[in-house]
């Protein structure tokens, strides 16, 4: 089954940039998403790629996708204390092939910005 | 922008209660679904729903479990005598149904409910 594995714990200081790291077991086709969770909060979605793609940006945020290697990565440039979070990377394998939608999630990465 | 709403945000049971959680999904999607999230754990997948039946379901969603569309917005997922277990963050989410543009797939998270069984 499919398998996804993040670090438990970032730590960065204000300005900074932030790199959280995913890799992930799927070798099918797949989806692969950022969800953000404030403390006490629902999952927010931050942003998605298609493992037809290498690179995303979107503002602050840049996905890596290593499709050789099964490596996600999201970067968070210039972070700030609002980003202190639980950033969870998921993976969606693509339903045309296997018709199943459920998302399977990474443990989480706690990120921490110090002042 | 549209939202996915959950009702109640905390509750509070006894241990073979029932409980019903409360979802109303985004107003033009047509798939749902229910995750749980126990305490220091992962973010489970339990059950998707389609065209009012359920679509895909995991090892967790046993006959102690049951989801329904009651009515044209809302969506619940029931919990027949519950254990201590079953505390949990419960989630809901809902995606649109389209197989030609990935981001109609994604699905957005409620804010979720908590469940204490004591």
């Amino acid at each position: 089954g499919e398998d996804v594995e993040q670090s438990l714990f970032l730590s960065v200081r204000e300005g900074d940039s932030s790199v959280i790291n995913c890799t992930y077991t799927d070798s099918s086709s797949t989806y692969l998403y950022w969800y953000k969770q404030e403390p006490g909060a629902g999952l927010q979605l931050l942003t998605y790629i298609f493992s037809n793609m290498d690179m995303k940006q979107d503002q602050r945020l840049t996905v890596l996708l290593n499709k050789k290697d099964k490596h996600l990565s999201l970067r968070i440039a210039d972070t700030q204390t609002g980003d202190s979070a639980i950033y969870f990377c998921a993976e969606n394998p693509s339903f045309m092939d296997t018709g199943r939608r459920a998302l399977t999630f990474g443990s989480g990465t706690r990120l921490q910005v110090q002042p | 922008e549209p939202e996915v709403t959950q009702t109640p945000s905390h509750q509070v049971t006894q241990m073979g209660q029932e409980v019903i959680l409360r979802c109303v999904p985004i107003s033009n999607h047509l798939y749902f679904y229910w995750y749980r999230q126990i305490l220091g754990q992962k973010v489970e997948f339990l059950v998707s729903f389609y065209n009012n039946e359920i679509s895909e379901k995991s090892e967790i969603f046993d006959d102690q479990f049951s989801v329904e569309r009651p009515d044209g917005s809302n969506f619940t997922l029931k919990i027949r005598s519950t254990k201590l277990e079953d505390s949990a963050m419960y989630f809901c989410a809902s995606s649109e149904n389209s197989i030609l543009r990935p981001r109609q797939e994604t699905q957005y998270f409620g804010p979720g409910t908590r469940l204490l069984v004591l």
